[in-house]
């Protein structure tokens, strides 16, 4: 039961154009959201996150929206450069019943390409 | 570079074997976390201890253990090994077991190659 997913496997963008990348997920009890940027050979690091409480969290060139109604949420980038090339995986946890933030369900990643 | 080590980097080893990835935390985290990452699947929680004792616990299998010792590095074993078993294994560690995701910080993980 994949409750986050990335149905996206690959997104190929222009330099300065904008890099959308989509997230969905089922569990309800989610209430706080992430995204996460690896590149070959080394492990995942934080980008940006969300809590439930807010539909937008805005760093930088990177903004992430949640809509919780449509349990989706999105990774905008602008402008997109080459260094953002990596794979992007989508994370969710659920902080009820003292769950740990750190039990993190991730999707599949997208591997984002940016062309000069 | 996170702070989290993982040794070793790459291993290879044929079925049935029994394999210990291990995993050192950043400097004063007290919580660790593994994950698997294999081909068809994304990055998969397996378990979590925080200053020794288990904390959480995923889609680990039976086959699968874990322990967080007193100087708080962790070792995974692994035994009778499956070639499905062929995954990268990440540790990731925080400092309290309520952290969010954004103070987690990944090592860059344990390539494991089952023939």
């Amino acid at each position: 039961d994949q409750q986050v997913k990335q149905n996206s496997p690959s997104l190929s963008v222009q330099e300065g154009r904008i890099s959308i990348l989509n997230c969905d997920y089922t569990n309800s009890m989610f209430d706080y959201f992430l995204w996460y940027k690896k590149y070959p050979a080394e492990g995942p690091t934080f980008l940006i996150s969300i809590s439930s409480i807010k539909d937008k969290n805005e760093d930088g060139r990177f903004t992430v929206f949640l809509n919780k109604s449509a349990k989706h949420l999105s990774l905008h980038i602008v402008p997109s450069q080459p260094g953002d090339s990596a794979v992007y995986f989508c994370a969710a946890s659920a902080s009820a019943g003292g769950t740990s933030y750190g039990k993190l369900t991730f999707g599949q990643g997208t591997i984002l390409t940016v062309h000069p | 570079d996170s702070g989290v080590t993982q040794t070793p980097k790459h291993l290879i080893t044929a079925t049935g074997q029994r394999v210990t990835l291990r995993c050192s935390p950043r400097s004063g985290d007290l919580s660790v976390y593994w994950y698997q990452q294999s081909l068809d699947q994304g990055l998969q929680f397996l378990i979590q201890y925080y200053n020794g004792e288990e904390r959480a616990k995923g889609n680990i299998l039976e086959r699968f253990s874990a322990q967080q010792f007193p100087d708080l590095h962790s070792e995974l074993n692994l035994s009778s090994l499956e070639l499905g078993d062929s995954a990268l294994y990440f540790c990731a560690s925080s400092a309290n077991p309520r952290d969010f995701g954004n103070t987690i910080y990944f090592g860059e993980g344990s390539w494991l190659t089952v023939v």
